[in-house]
C-alpha cells in the first residue's frame, strides 16, 4: 500500500511567485496534517482537516498561506506570494487514529 | 507552545545507553514519540496517555509524568540504526491529533 505521497519533491522559486504543494494522503485516512519544518522552530502544525473540513489553522502563519482539501485523496498548500522567510521542508501527514504517517516532505526553496 | 526537549544533541557509542527529555509548560493528554533520518520523514516510535497506557517500539521506552508534564526516551544498547533526530510531541486535548513538536534531539551513535 502506498504512503502518503507529495509533490513536488523539490521547488526552487523566485520571491513573489506563487506555490502550490500537493499531498496524496493513505486511502482511508480521516485526518490530513501539514507540517513546517525549519532548523530553528522545528515541526510547526501548520493546518489539519478532519473528513476535509478544516479543524485548525492557527498555525497558518500569515495570511500568504492557504491550505485546501477538495476531497478525501487530495490536499494543497498554497503560498502566495512567496518570500525567502517561507524556504523550509513541508510535510504532509494522515492518520486514521493517534499515529500519523509522514510523507516524503517537500523541499521549498524561494530565492 | 512547544515542548522543550534536551539535550539539543547527542553523540554515543555503539551499546552505550541515552535518556531525551520532553517538557511542556502545558497540562499534558498524551506524549508523542516520532525519530527522523537524515533526509527522511518522521516515524513513528511510541505515544503515552494519561493514565499510563503506551504504545509503540520494541526496544525503545518511554515514561511520562503527568503531574511535572514531562516525558522521557529511554534508548538502551544503542545501535548505528537509532541515530536519527528525535521528536517530542504533546497534546492537551484528548482528540490525539493537535500534536505540537519541539524543535528535536539529534543522536549520533558511532561504532
Amino acid at each position: 500500500d502506498a504512503g502518503v505521497i507529495q509533490s513536488p519533491r523539490h521547488e526552487v522559486t523566485e520571491m513573489g511567485q506563487e506555490v502550490t504543494l500537493r499531498c496524496k494522503p493513505i486511502s482511508g485516512h480521516d485526518y490530513l496534517f501539514w507540517y513546517r519544518q525549519t532548523m530553528m522552530r522545528g515541526l510547526e502544525l501548520l493546518i489539519y482537516f478532519n473528513n476535509n473540513v478544516p479543524i485548525d489553522d492557527s498555525g497558518m502563519p500569515e495570511d500568504r498561506f492557504s491550505a485546501k482539501m477538495p476531497n478525501a485523496s487530495f490536499s494543497t498548500l498554497k503560498i502566495q506570494p512567496s518570500e525567502p522567510r517561507d524556504s523550509a521542508v513541508y510535510f504532509c501527514a494522515s492518520s486514521l487514529s493517534d499515529i500519523k504517517f509522514f510523507g516524503p516532505g517537500t523541499r521549498l526553496t524561494v530565492l | 507552545q512547544q515542548p522543550v526537549q534536551s539535550p539539543q544533541a547527542v553523540i554515543l557509542r555503539e551499546g552505550e545507553d541515552a535518556v531525551i527529555n520532553c517538557s511542556s509548560s502545558k497540562a499534558l493528554y498524551s506524549v508523542h514519540w516520532y525519530r527522523q533520518k537524515h533526509g527522511e520523514a518522521p516515524v513513528f516510535l511510541m505515544i503515552l496517555l494519561k493514565g499510563g497506557e503506551q504504545k509503540g517500539h520494541e526496544k525503545i521506552s518511554a515514561s511520562f509524568n503527568e503531574k511535572k508534564q514531562q516525558s522521557s526516551l529511554y534508548l538502551t544498547a544503542s545501535q548505528l540504526s537509532y541515530s536519527g533526530t528525535y521528536f517530542c510531541g504533546t497534546e492537551s486535548s484528548g482528540g490525539y491529533q493537535k500534536v505540537t513538536f519541539g524543535i528535536g534531539t539529534k543522536l549520533q551513535v558511532i561504532p
